[in-house]
């Protein structure tokens, strides 16, 4: 499954809204269960990835609330609502409906 | 809570063997709650899954990326709470930060309505360690 985010980089205003989208080449709804098997992560610098949304609108615990996740199918998208300093890194979307597990090409989200 | 730590050799010769070893913390690698992945990102690069080992009292198995299949040995030793890679015949192309991750699980049931269990997203994550290819 292939994963491609838009856009590749994105400057935002801080306390302005900020939304990357993420979209697979089939779809990531399981019918028996109804889950969209998709999942974000926030990368920093000379960090790993932290686990931002999983089921592709579940917040992780201690994750502020200004991230939310959304989308069904083949669209999806990650938006903060008022971008913070600290919110400066690289996102990425990552599908987990099947193997090979494949990531989005990520978007370096960087202060205007 | 469970903490990953990769460990080896940040420099290998082309055409070796890469070998990485993750050490497993505040949980057992047999538990069967996680499947252990490796993972790694080119410097400057996105992320590309190596492969994973699923490791429980029951049973074990690994399941790789198809476009490193033929090269990747993903092991586990439970003596050391350790997950291992070995990456046969390395190029440049290789030089990477490698992670290591574990994956939790949950079950559903599939459209003949037999109960499966599949992994979770990549949680938690060790630091990551680089290793370069050169001679």
């Amino acid at each position: 499954i292939v994963m491609t985010q838009s856009p590749d980089s994105l400057a935002v205003s801080l306390g302005e809204m900020a939304t990357i989208n993420c979209k697979s080449s089939q779809s990531l709804l399981y019918s028996t269960n109804n889950k969209n098997y998709l999942t974000w992560y926030q990368q920093k610098p000379g960090q790993p990835p932290k686990l931002l949304i999983s089921w592709a609108s579940a917040r992780e615990s201690g994750v502020p609330d200004r991230f939310s996740g959304s989308g069904s199918g083949t669209d999806f998208t990650l938006t903060i609502s008022s971008l913070q300093a600290e919110d400066v890194a690289v996102y990425y979307c990552q599908q987990y409906y099947s193997t090979p597990l494949t990531f989005g090409q990520g978007t370096k989200l960087e202060i205007k | 809570q469970v903490q990953l730590q990769e460990s080896g050799p940040g420099l290998v010769t082309p055409s070796e063997t890469l070998s990485l070893t993750c050490t497993v913390s505040g949980g057992s690698v047999r538990s069967g709650t996680y499947y252990w992945s490796w993972l790694r990102q080119p410097p400057g690069k996105g992320l590309e899954w190596i492969g994973y080992i699923y490791d429980s009292v029951s049973t074990n198995y690994t399941t790789y990326n198809p476009s490193l299949k033929s090269r990747v040995t993903i092991s586990v030793d439970t003596s050391r709470n350790q997950f291992s890679l070995n990456l046969s015949s390395v190029t440049a192309a290789d030089t990477a930060v490698y992670h290591c991750a574990g994956s939790g699980s949950h079950s559903y049931f599939d459209t003949n309505g037999h109960k499966r269990l599949s992994f979770n997203w990549f949680d938690p994550w060790g630091q990551g360690t680089l290793v370069t290819v050169s001679s």
